[in-house]
């Protein structure tokens, strides 16, 4: 596609359950990031892909978060045991070299009840 | 303790006026700046970027302020048209390794109200 996408664009779940977010970026793009975003504060980094390996998780906030992107491309948030904290819309960014301009999905809109 | 900050929650210009939004940064290794513009229910859309090396940097009705010395950055619309209206992100990066994290760290926004 043309743009970064993800899925699903919703995502209502109840506490202490396990949950999963894509992303499927732009084709060629090699860097691709996570981010959290609360109400009221801007995107907040979770994790740095350089095509399939994690290069930077230091924004990942606990050991229940965990992402993957096992072929370069799509990347999977993975979220254990969910709390109400969690709560937020988590985007997916990805751009053609680390830290230039990253192109963003419309994000995944979490809420943990 | 917030490295990029936007003071102004939000801003209201005339249309047809020129719309001024502030940046303020502490982290003296980040060497790349960048606006997002942001509507609703969608993602941060890329606007505008700076390197450090450069003072301004402009793209049509946008132009990008670097004040390295005071470590501020203002992004510049003129006109500024109904569309405008939107949050605006500040952003920051160190390219060079070593120098922060690799993603980019974001302000708060500023909601920009255009007003008819």
């Amino acid at each position: 596609g043309a743009g970064v996408s993800q899925t699903p664009s919703n995502k209502v779940t109840e506490k202490g359950k396990y949950v999963e977010l894509r992303c499927d970026p732009i084709s060629g793009h090699t860097a691709l990031y996570w981010y959290r975003q609360s109400l009221g504060q801007g995107p907040e980094f979770l994790i740095y892909f350089q095509g399939t390996g994690a290069a930077d998780d230091s924004g990942l906030p606990n050991d229940r978060f965990f992402a993957v992107r096992p072929e370069g491309s799509v990347s999977t948030l993975k979220i254990q045991r969910t709390e109400r904290g969690d709560s937020a819309v988590y985007l997916c960014a990805s751009s053609l070299t680390r830290n230039t301009e990253a192109f963003f999905g419309q994000g995944t809109r979490l809420t943990v009840v | 303790d917030q490295q990029v900050k936007q003071n102004s929650p939000s801003l209201s210009v005339q249309e047809g006026r020129i719309s001024i939004l502030n940046c303020d940064y502490t982290n003296s290794m980040f060497d790349y700046f960048l606006w997002y513009k942001k509507y609703p229910a969608e993602g941060p859309t890329f606007l505008i970027s700076i390197s450090s090396i450069k003072d301004k940097n402009e793209d049509g009705r946008f132009t990008v302020f670097l004040n390295k010395s005071a470590k501020h950055l203002s992004l510049h619309i003129v006109p500024s048209q109904p569309g405008d209206s939107a949050v605006y992100f500040c952003a920051a990066s160190a390219r060079r390794r070593g120098g922060g994290a690799d993603g980019l760290t974001f302000g708060k926004g500023t909601h920009l109200i255009i007003q008819p």
